[in-house]
């Protein structure tokens, strides 16, 4: 089946403490990209890969970090979390140029204390 | 920078009636692509409809068609024949031709059906 897969789906966590979320697609995509969603702001783009080892800043990229050393992986790093972190977060691949059909993951909420 | 504007926070509509989602985007790029993705409450992201700006035709998908207005810089959905399932969040997108991937969002209408 044909699927983008985050983890960990909720997450609690205090300030400073680094975490990982990760992300994986299993339809050879090379576009992955990295949201958060905002009661009243929407989905804002955090970064985007255009194929391994290229990546670039989506609109909201401060306080995060992003890697792709594998096609089918694109972690989600912060370093230091703040409370202002706090968000539901997506992954999404697409097989061509991102917003295209995107196949989006089922969303990691996060929880910065 | 590009922004867009969907200006109704929520939209409710009678099963079996046509409902039009309003969006406007400001961008001083001439060759560029617009989305609609709907929000189901699973909270996985559906491609609606998609329309490139060079075309002047609008585009169209089965009940979905958007109305675009490219001097006035609006790109409105419009659903035919509502059904329950079409029940969601919806959010307008916009992204400049190859060359730059970045995808801007709107902040999305709730879309609710009244049986």
């Amino acid at each position: 089946e044909a699927q983008v897969t985050q983890n960990p789906r909720y997450l609690i966590t205090v300030t400073g403490k680094k975490l990982t979320v990760t992300c994986s697609q299993n339809m050879n995509h090379e576009y992955m990209s990295w949201y958060r969603q905002d009661p009243g702001l929407g989905l804002r783009q955090i970064y985007y890969s255009m194929n391994v080892e290229v990546t670039d800043k989506g609109d909201v990229p401060e306080g995060y970090k992003v890697s792709r050393k594998e096609k089918r992986n694109f972690p989600l790093i912060l370093e230091s979390p703040s409370p202002n972190q706090t968000s539901l977060y997506f992954c999404a691949s697409s097989l061509l140029a991102i917003g295209e059909t995107q196949y989006f993951g089922p969303g990691t909420r996060l929880l910065v204390l | 920078a590009q922004t867009v504007t969907q200006s109704q926070p929520e939209m409710s509509v009678q099963e079996a009636e046509t409902v039009t989602l309003s969006c406007t985007y400001d961008t001083s790029e001439s060759d560029y692509y617009l989305f609609w993705y709907k929000q189901p409450p699973s909270r996985q992201m559906i491609l609606v409809i998609r329309q490139e700006a060079y075309k002047q035709q609008n585009a169209t998908e089965n009940r979905f068609s958007v109305n675009f207005q490219k001097a006035a810089k609006s790109f409105s959905l419009k659903i035919s024949d509502s059904q329950l399932g079409d029940a969601a969040m919806y959010f307008c997108a916009y992204r400049i031709n190859f060359g730059n991937e970045k995808l801007t969002f709107g902040t999305g209408t709730r879309l609710t059906i009244i049986p």
